[in-house]
């Protein structure tokens, strides 16, 4: 149990396009997403706090035009990456809670976002 | 505020025990948690201890809290090659909704 996939494992782009990154809890259901960003051998950046049906709570100096958060269902949140930039080259990673025992976070495999 | 630290690298030979120590902030820490990530991968939880708890056991893991000190630490026994990974110590603290601050992680390598 506790399974969270992301869709795509990895996505290269030009700069100034925006891109979609899925992510799903497949066997329960989702109250609160967490959306993080990992640098090479650093850990992880939270970026933002979601829950079902209302606004995503953004972490300190990260951009909420930048990075639209999306958590329209109980099993789904996406992340779109609005005019990308190769600065925003990096591996992002959901992750989702909402298990009754702990709440504890179970994280997707992961996005890694390559910006040429 | 919150901060967790944990050492950057530990080295062991296969079938000795490994033990990754982590150092925490902030004491109203409610679960404390250890996940292992792979290259090129997600998180994966390992376990998780909750703060009124000294020890907890499973399989070959074996975490300590020292809540006074605020440390804690993961044992891993008879370490296998498999076992080389980023190890990320995280706390919870009751000062926000569910957030979690990880430590650096720790990488361990695993001599065959």
């Amino acid at each position: 149990g506790a399974v969270v996939s992301q869709h795509p494992s990895w996505v290269i782009c030009k700069s100034g396009t925006s891109v979609k990154i899925e992510c799903r809890s497949l066997d329960f259901q989702a109250t609160t997403m967490f959306w993080y960003r990992q640098f090479p051998k650093q850990s992880l950046m939270l970026m933002a706090t979601s829950n079902e049906g209302s606004k995503a709570t953004y972490e300190q100096g990260v951009e909420k035009d930048k990075f639209l958060i999306n958590h329209a269902s109980l099993t789904l949140s996406t992340l779109t990456v609005t005019s990308a930039h190769p600065e925003d080259s990096s591996f992002y990673i959901c992750s989702a809670s909402g298990l009754a025992e702990t709440d504890t976070q179970y994280f997707g495999p992961g996005t890694r976002l390559t910006v040429l | 505020g919150e901060d967790v630290e944990q050492s950057l690298f530990l080295s062991v030979r296969e079938g000795d025990s490994s033990v990754i120590n982590c150092t925490y902030t902030d004491s109203s820490s409610t679960y404390l948690y250890w996940y292992k990530q792979e290259p090129g991968a997600g998180l994966q939880l390992l376990t998780y201890i909750f703060s009124n708890m000294d020890m907890k056991q499973d399989q070959r893991l074996t975490v300590l809290l020292n809540k006074k000190d605020k440390h804690l630490s993961l044992r891993i026994a008879d370490t296998q090659t498999g076992d080389s990974a980023i190890y990320f110590c995280a706390e919870r603290y009751s000062g926000g909704y569910q957030k979690v601050t990880f430590g650096i992680g720790t990488k361990l390598q695993v001599i065959p």
